[in-house]
């Protein structure tokens, strides 16, 4: 079935650092991607998403590409600040799924000064 | 721009009682619409898909006994938690799906806290 895998549960960066957070997805379906990224006691709210292979998007500073050949969507931003720490989640959907996300299990970023 | 609401944003009730949350979307037609949760120190788990005019599909570990839903027409859903208890604590979010990416738009979440 579908799934989403985020490696890292915390990561600790110290502000100006740049930061990598990994996803990676299976599906059998043409994917979306998704980054969602929830503050404490928000609802999440989405960051990037992409459809397309190895196309960069960006948005705040965050980038990430889709890379279908390694089935990745790793979330980057060169210079973290302290406004960055929130959770992360990366989020698969395809045409097929009927609208559902499937997320993974979310990364706590913590940005120290 | 399209919008979705929720409500109430939060509510306590006690262990065994029954709780009903609302989802309202403005500025787009919400053909469908997806329930989720998020418990303490986890993910979020997709509940349901309730799509107008078709049946509602539950996720596994899901069902209707519990969580009934109405999703009556294009703008509005509701969901009951019945019979609630401390692992039903949590944010319980409500999506639709906007153009192109099946990207969803989110509420602010009911957050849920049992007695």
């Amino acid at each position: 079935g579908d799934s989403v895998t985020q490696t890292e549960g915390l990561v600790t960066l110290t502000k100006g650092l740049p930061v990598m957070l990994n996803c990676t997805y299976q599906t059998t379906y043409s994917p979306f991607l998704f980054w969602y990224v929830q503050h404490l006691n928000e609802a999440p709210k989405l960051l990037l998403k992409s459809s397309t292979d190895n196309k960069r998007t960006e948005h705040q500073g965050f980038y990430a590409t889709l890379h279908k050949s390694s089935s990745s969507f790793h979330l980057q931003k060169s210079s973290v600040q302290l406004s960055d720490s929130a959770l992360y989640f990366c989020a698969l959907s395809h045409g097929s799924s009927g609208n559902k996300l499937i997320f993974g299990i979310g990364t706590l970023l913590s940005v120290k000064p | 721009g399209a919008l979705v609401y929720q409500y109430p944003r939060r509510t306590i009730c006690k262990s065994g009682t029954s709780m009903r949350m609302e989802c309202q979307a403005v500025g787009f037609q919400a053909t469908s619409v997806a329930w989720y949760r998020q418990s303490p120190q986890k993910t979020f788990e997709l509940i349901a898909l309730s799509t107008v005019n078709s049946a509602i599909k539950y996720e596994q570990n899901f069902t209707q006994e519990k969580f009934p839903i109405s999703h009556p027409n294009l703008s509005f859903s509701s969901m009951t938690v019945l019979n609630a208890y401390l692992e039903d604590r949590g944010l319980y979010l409500c999506g639709a799906p906007g153009q192109g990416y099946a990207e969803q738009f989110f509420g602010p979440g009911t957050r849920l806290t049992v007695l």
